[in-house]
């Protein structure tokens, strides 16, 4: 079966400082990964998605940028924090051609910003 | 563009009753996929359930269904016999197909309901 793993699951950073959040799916192969915000327990917000190795897309332009050096590894970055940057981070992934591309959540990483 | 709409913020329901969760969703295309994910206290995002638009009978996952109705475009959500681990946020979510080739499949998410189960 497969899992998806997300650490750290809770991070406080002051401003300035840089980020490294890491997601790994396990038990499959070749997923699409994503990375999501949820501000205030409220709505998610999609960062970031990536169809395979080195491919990342942007949805918001933010100082945050991501990576994915190997297949089921997903990287969400920032240089410099900002107090917005506050919030909670979600991980998905989906398999290539499944119905509706169906997302499966990890299990977030709150991330608090001083 | 798409948008989905949960116009419920806050809910309760009593435990081993039935409540029922709306959703509305605006879109021109005419295939497209509907979700309801749960995210209990532990602030994981759970699936629910999924339905598939042009599939005309409704989805349902044990104690969970759904009410599809696609020329209203509202998606709503029936649990039975509610649970205390029912209590969470349910977020009503579209996924638009065409999204997935150009953008990965893009889940386009509501505000969310928070649904209270009560002894």
């Amino acid at each position: 079966s497969q899992t998806i793993h997300q650490w750290p699951a809770t991070l406080v950073q002051p401003v300035g400082s840089p980020l490294s959040l890491e997601c790994t799916v396990e038990g499959t192969s070749n997923p699409n990964l994503y990375w999501y915000r949820q501000a205030a327990g409220r709505g998610l917000q999609l960062l970031f998605y990536s169809v395979g190795i080195g491919q990342i897309s942007s949805e918001v332009p933010q100082n945050l940028s991501a990576s994915r050096p190997q297949d089921r590894q997903f990287i969400l970055s920032s240089k410099k924090l900002l107090l917005s940057d506050s919030g909670f981070y979600l991980c998905a992934w989906s398999v290539k051609g499944g119905p509706g591309e169906t997302q499966y959540f990890g299990p977030g990483t709150r991330l608090l910003v001083l | 563009a798409q948008t989905v709409t949960q116009s419920q913020p806050e809910m309760s329901v009593q435990e081993a009753e039935t409540v029922t969760l709306s959703c509305t969703y605006d879109t021109s295309e005419n295939n497209y996929y509907l979700f309801w994910y749960k995210q209990p206290p532990s602030r994981q995002m759970i699936l629910v359930i999924r339905q598939e638009a042009y599939k005309q009978q409704n989805a349902t996952e044990n104690r969970f269904s759904v009410n599809f109705q696609k020329a209203a475009k509202s998606f709503s959500l029936k649990i039975s016999d509610s649970q205390l681990g029912d209590t969470a946020m349910y977020f009503c979510a579209f996924m638009n197909p065409l999204m997935i080739y150009n953008q990965g499949g893009k889940l386009i998410f509501g505000q969310g309901t928070e649904l209270s189960v009560k002894p």
